[in-house]
């Protein structure tokens, strides 16, 4: 069983429309968390959150925004998609280890987002 | 913004040839410092997490060391094979902060 994973790995799709990449882990971790690989291939992170809070990277614009239906999930919603947002967006997953974050990071293989 | 960075940007050895590489993060604040290995076309997986000053890591021929009172953590690889070709990303967590990346090392392991 893949411990987190993602759907869907490809994503193509039309300037301003909306879209959702899904996540799920099945590690019993307590917080989740979105990166983006920008164009120079650094991991840029989006948002963290456990049950307790959500963090928000204040350069994230609000278009985007994440949804946690449950511990096990955290997907990904972007409104008015643009050419900018292409990119590769990865889950993760870690064990909160009491306050700060020291667990390490489990991903999912990454979602590739296209705009046309 | 939190400066966590690598160098060098990316390295080509020869297999069996010792390499290693250096990640420099804020020396205050420290609270965690993470090394993983990253695959083209995969995922980021994670080989270490360090918190002490003077700790030291191994995993069969890859290992790493940390300096939190000067801010910096090695990783070395002994007898490099090209399945150890590879990004390497270091991260650093603070007292007051998540997990930021590195820009990290591309190593390319050749025959």
């Amino acid at each position: 069983d893949t411990a987190v994973s993602q759907t869907p790995k490809y994503l193509v799709t039309q300037m301003g429309n909306d879209k959702s990449i899904k996540c799920e882990q099945n590690l019993g971790h307590d917080t989740m968390y979105w990166y983006k690989q920008d164009s120079k291939k650094f991991l840029k992170i989006m948002f963290s959150y456990n049950n307790k809070e959500l963090i928000i990277n204040e350069t994230v614009p609000n278009r985007f925004s994440p949804k946690s239906p449950d511990k096990a999930h955290l997907n990904l919603h972007i409104n008015s998609l643009e050419l900018g947002d292409s990119a590769v967006y990865f889950c993760a997953s870690s064990q909160d280890l009491g306050g700060v974050d020291t667990g390490e990071l489990f991903f999912g293989e990454g979602s590739r987002l296209t705009v046309l | 913004i939190l400066n966590v960075e690598q160098s060098p940007q990316s390295l080509h050895v020869q297999e069996g040839d010792s390499t290693n590489f250096t990640c420099s993060f804020p020396s205050s604040n420290f609270y965690a410092l993470h090394w993983y290995r990253w695959e083209t076309a995969k995922s980021p997986e994670a080989l270490f997490v360090m918190t002490l000053n003077g700790d030291e890591k191994k995993k069969g021929r890859i290992s790493a060391t940390l300096n939190t009172k000067e801010g910096y953590s090695y990783l070395y690889i002994k007898g490099s094979q090209p399945e150890d070709s590879a990004t390497y990303l270091c991260a650093f967590t603070g007292t007051a902060s998540k997990l930021t990346f590195g820009t990290g090392t591309r190593l390319q392991v050749t025959l």
